[in-house]
């Protein structure tokens, strides 16, 4: 079992939904979360950072992070077309610098 | 601005050949990172480096060396291209501390 879990989709929604996107891990030492957005043929760009559990807000995403259920989740609202990519979480048991640990992407499909 | 690249963009050879491929930074980044990604995987780290004159394996280094002289640069090298080594590269780096990776945009690689 890979130490972290990522649904691959596609998962296709319409524009203005309110889009989830979900990871769950094992290893309980992870302490930083990050979502990267990778959009085609492109490399992937940071998105969203967090340390330990929480929520964090910027704009319309919102990065949770649930260390008790080993379960982190990305929300997209007022879902844009240009939102459409792929979208990967990455953790680490220790500062960012080092060596990630990613899930395979989840497909995003968003549809004027 | 500073930045990362990675030289060639695309890349075809034939098996048996070394090929290296290029990762240069302008950050003055201390860790560098290579991945590779596939469909089905995601991404996997094959080698990384904290510094100058520092190098680890990674996940999936088998096949694969990486060298650090200075701290601008971390070239990959594939020392006899195998059919399943076809991949995109991706070089990420990191400045430390409480810092994120910051990837590239990718080389395409094809092995025939």
């Amino acid at each position: 079992q890979k130490e972290v879990e990522q649904d691959p989709g596609p998962l296709s929604v319409p524009e203005g939904a309110i889009v989830s996107l979900n990871c769950t891990y094992s290893n309980s030492a992870f302490q930083y979360f990050m979502w990267y957005r990778q959009y085609s043929r492109k490399g992937p760009e940071l998105l969203m950072y967090t340390y330990s559990s929480g929520n964090k807000e910027d704009g319309r995403f919102t990065a949770q992070v649930d260390k008790s259920s080993k379960y982190i989740s990305l929300f997209i609202r007022d879902s844009q077309p240009s939102d459409s990519a792929t979208y990967l979480c990455a953790m680490s048991a220790t500062v960012s610098g080092y060596a990630l640990n990613f899930g395979k992407g989840t497909s995003l499909l968003v549809t004027p | 601005d500073a930045e990362i690249t990675q030289s060639p963009r695309h890349k075809i050879t034939e098996t048996g050949r070394q090929v290296t491929l290029a990762c240069h930074q302008t950050w003055n980044h201390n860790n560098m990172f290579w991945y590779r990604q596939d469909l089905g995987h995601g991404l996997r780290l094959i080698h990384y480096s904290y510094g100058v004159q520092d190098t680890n394996k990674g996940e999936v280094s088998d096949g694969y060396s990486v060298s650090r002289s200075n701290t601008e640069d971390l070239p990959l090298t594939l020392e006899s291209a195998a059919s399943s080594q076809t991949s995109v590269y991706f070089c990420a780096s990191s400045g430390g501390e409480g810092d994120t990776q910051y990837f590239g945009p990718g080389t395409r690689l094809t092995v025939l």
